[in-house]
């Protein structure tokens, strides 16, 4: 049973760093076809894709946050860890991890419930 | 980059066939994946690859890519099928996602 869970802080000032970790299980990271990916969604807006990592450390990013964003992975401990740097109210949005299968044209099949980050002053 | 296109909202009574588009330039060439998401809950993947069908997800559920359109039906609409429903593409090394349809 393939699970995920995201965590990380509800609150954050403008221009802080935002770390965010997807803690998994149910599958391995080390598996050919496999990924995670971060995806966030604006109070009453649409899905907005960030980032994604695959089995074999390949690294994809939205190129409009690209420069703000790190994306990594710790296989052993079933974890991927989204960085953002200087954040603005922008930002705020709940932001979820999501199991990628496929190496090509990949798609989300299982998703975390979602965590929710505000930033304000 | 790639972009697509969904209607903002599609309404249909109960009962009937709800039809929500997917619009992106040669579309027909990328594979569309399809999401329902619910007020307060994560998406859930309700179709991949144009039109295969997760298990668990009713028969009801179904899906078509050609030309510039990708469409997501759902026949005999039910109450609980109402719900935020997101096509999802790949434009190059990218994922995009369209803007999502409300179906009430």
């Amino acid at each position: 049973q393939i699970t995920l869970k995201e965590s990380g802080p509800t609150l954050m000032k403008p221009t802080q760093t935002l770390t965010l970790t997807c803690t998994f299980s149910g599958f391995s990271l080390s598996t050919s076809g496999v990924g995670v990916g971060w995806i966030r969604q604006p109070p009453g807006q649409a899905l907005e894709w960030l980032a994604l990592i695959y089995w074999n450390d390949d690294e994809r990013y939205s190129p409009s946050l690209e420069s703000r964003l790190t994306i990594t992975k710790d296989t052993s401990k079933g974890q991927v860890v989204l960085t953002m740097t200087s954040v603005d109210p922008g930002d705020t949005a709940t932001y979820y991890c999501a199991h990628a299968r496929g190496s090509e044209e990949s798609y989300f099949d299982y998703w975390g419930p979602g965590t929710p980050v505000t930033v304000s002053s | 980059s790639y972009e697509v296109t969904q209607p903002l909202s599609v309404s249909v009574p109960l009962g009937q066939t709800a039809t929500i588009t997917c619009e992106g330039d040669k579309i027909r060439t990328r594979s569309v994946h399809w999401y329902q998401q619910k007020p307060g809950q994560a998406p859930v993947l309700v179709i991949y690859r144009d039109s295969n069908r997760p298990s668990g997800v009713p028969e009801r559920f179904s899906a078509s890519n050609s030309g510039n359109t990708a469409t997501l039906t759902i026949s005999t609409v039910q109450a609980e099928d109402e719900a935020d429903f997101h096509c999802q593409v790949w434009g190059g090394r990218i994922v995009v996602f369209g803007g999502g349809t409300k179906l009430t």
